[in-house]
């Protein structure tokens, strides 16, 4: 079981620039979550997907935000423009299940972007 | 808005001690979930108490649940070096939503 992988694992960019940040869920798992974590918020939902579906987006910030997930083993999330306050750590995580057992359903992980805009 | 919070925000012990880390949230649950996070890392799932449990036992981890004054606890017994991290709280609401997050305690155990 290779975990739930992101890439990359830091991205520094420019404000003005688009980002792209991947996620590659664990195999089998139908839901897809993307947080954003900073010291000032702690860990935010932003939007998860179930089988490749957006589900609730009422998280993402503003419309520069956008996510996809094109199929069950790729999502992306893309700023665009950035802004410096969009600097964080982002976490893609996946889990087996939500509302049918949601609340018996632990989340899995991946180690996370860090996102760096100048 | 978080739904936990953890207390305290930042606890520092000596190895072998207990580590305490308390969370409070504000709505009916069905389960209650603790995580760890070690620095640069993604948060790892540690346990899992149902709203109908009251202790629950993992290693050295124990955690508590009171939904009377809507808290859980975390015991962390015996403390190592590697227990160093930050510990998060997180609930599933009555209904259909995902897991809402607290801001966590970071725990530092000194050897």
């Amino acid at each position: 079981d290779a975990g739930v992988i992101q890439s990359p694992r830091h991205e520094v960019t420019e404000m003005g620039q688009e980002v792209t940040l991947r996620c590659k869920p664990i195999s089998g798992h139908d839901y897809l979550f993307w947080y954003r974590q900073t010291m000032m918020r702690g860990l935010e939902l932003l939007i998860y997907f179930n089988n490749n579906v957006p589900i609730d987006d009422s998280g993402m910030p503003e419309d520069r935000f956008s996510a996809k997930m094109p199929n069950a083993s790729f999502s992306t999330l893309k700023i665009q423009p950035s802004e410096p306050r969009d600097s964080a750590v982002y976490f893609c995580a996946s889990s087996t299940a939500v509302y049918l057992s949601l609340y018996n359903s632990p989340l899995h992980f991946g180690n996370g972007t860090r996102l760096t805009v100048t | 808005s978080q739904q936990g919070e953890e207390d305290p925000q930042a606890l520092s012990i000596q190895e072998g001690e207990n580590a305490t880390m308390n969370c409070s949230y504000k709505t009916s649950i069905n389960n209650l979930q603790w995580y760890r996070q070690n620095s640069g890392r993604g948060l790892v799932h540690l346990i899992l108490i149902r709203s109908n449990e009251r202790e629950k036992h993992s290693g050295r981890l124990r955690v508590t649940l009171d939904t009377s004054k809507k808290s859980s606890s975390l015991l962390i017994t015996a403390s190592r070096a590697a227990d160093t991290a930050s510990y998060f709280c997180a609930t599933a609401y009555s209904g259909n939503t995902p897991l809402v997050f607290g801001k966590g305690t970071r725990l530092s155990v000194i050897a």
